[in-house]
């Protein structure tokens, strides 16, 4: 079985740029989780969907970031445009269902703000 | 609002000491616990689970313990090697699935 995949694994950019993060959860999976992780702190959830619902973005700036889960599958978060303190670790999450399913983890995308 | 804390931070130990790793949270009402692996630059890779209503959980020389009512966890390590040098998260599960993590121990097993 396939895990989650994520992709870029790595971005630079300067602030007031834009960036897009794409992210495929594993196949059958109704529920996805995009987290934030600051150096030195855990992951901090950003948003949640299930299938193409947003369940809970109560944690994310949306004056600057927006994400989509088009068809319930794939999903993609954009920050636009992009702070010093946006640097971070972005992991996406799958999960076969709401609540207490086992989630897994994508190896993340790491991105730096010059 | 729940709160996860780790301690320690950090800790450094030589290979084949036995180690504990705490967890605390404030709010009871979780559906489960879960202790994770981060290695430097990676995902994070699931160790154990705990549901609410279990106690502990073991896995190879890994066993986890839950006391929901004092809102404590503990990790414990046994014969500690230097493969198992990583940063070890703990998180609660609520309701919704939403995970809340502490900020992690970030353990060194020296040679």
């Amino acid at each position: 079985e396939a895990g989650v995949a994520q992709s870029p694994r790595y971005k630079i950019i300067e602030k007031r740029q834009s960036v897009a993060f794409w992210c495929n959860p594993i196949s059958g999976h109704a529920t996805l989780y995009w987290y934030q992780q600051i150096l030195g702190q855990g992951p901090k959830l950003l948003i949640q969907f299930q299938n193409n619902g947003v369940v809970d973005d109560s944690q994310l700036p949306k004056d600057r970031f927006s994400a989509e889960r088009l068809k319930g599958v794939d999903s993609t978060l954009k920050i636009q445009p992009a702070k010093l303190e946006d640097s971070a670790v972005y992991l996406c999450a799958s999960s076969w269902r709401e609540g207490p399913d086992e989630q897994f983890f994508g190896p993340g995308t790491r991105l730096t703000v010059l | 609002k729940q709160e996860v804390t780790q301690i320690p931070a950090a800790l450094s130990v030589p290979e084949g000491e036995n180690l504990v790793l705490n967890c605390s949270f404030t709010d009871s009402a979780i559906y489960n616990l879960q202790w994770f692996r981060q290695d430097p630059g990676k995902g994070l890779t699931s160790l154990l689970l705990i549901q609410s209503s279990q106690r502990e959980q073991t896995s190879g020389r890994l066993n986890a313990s839950l006391d929901k009512s004092s809102g404590r966890s503990t990790l414990y390590i046994a014969a500690s090697q230097p493969g198992d040098s990583a940063t070890y998260l703990c998180a609660v599960r609520g309701n919704t699935g939403k995970l809340i993590f502490g900020q992690g121990t970030t353990l060194q097993v020296k040679p």
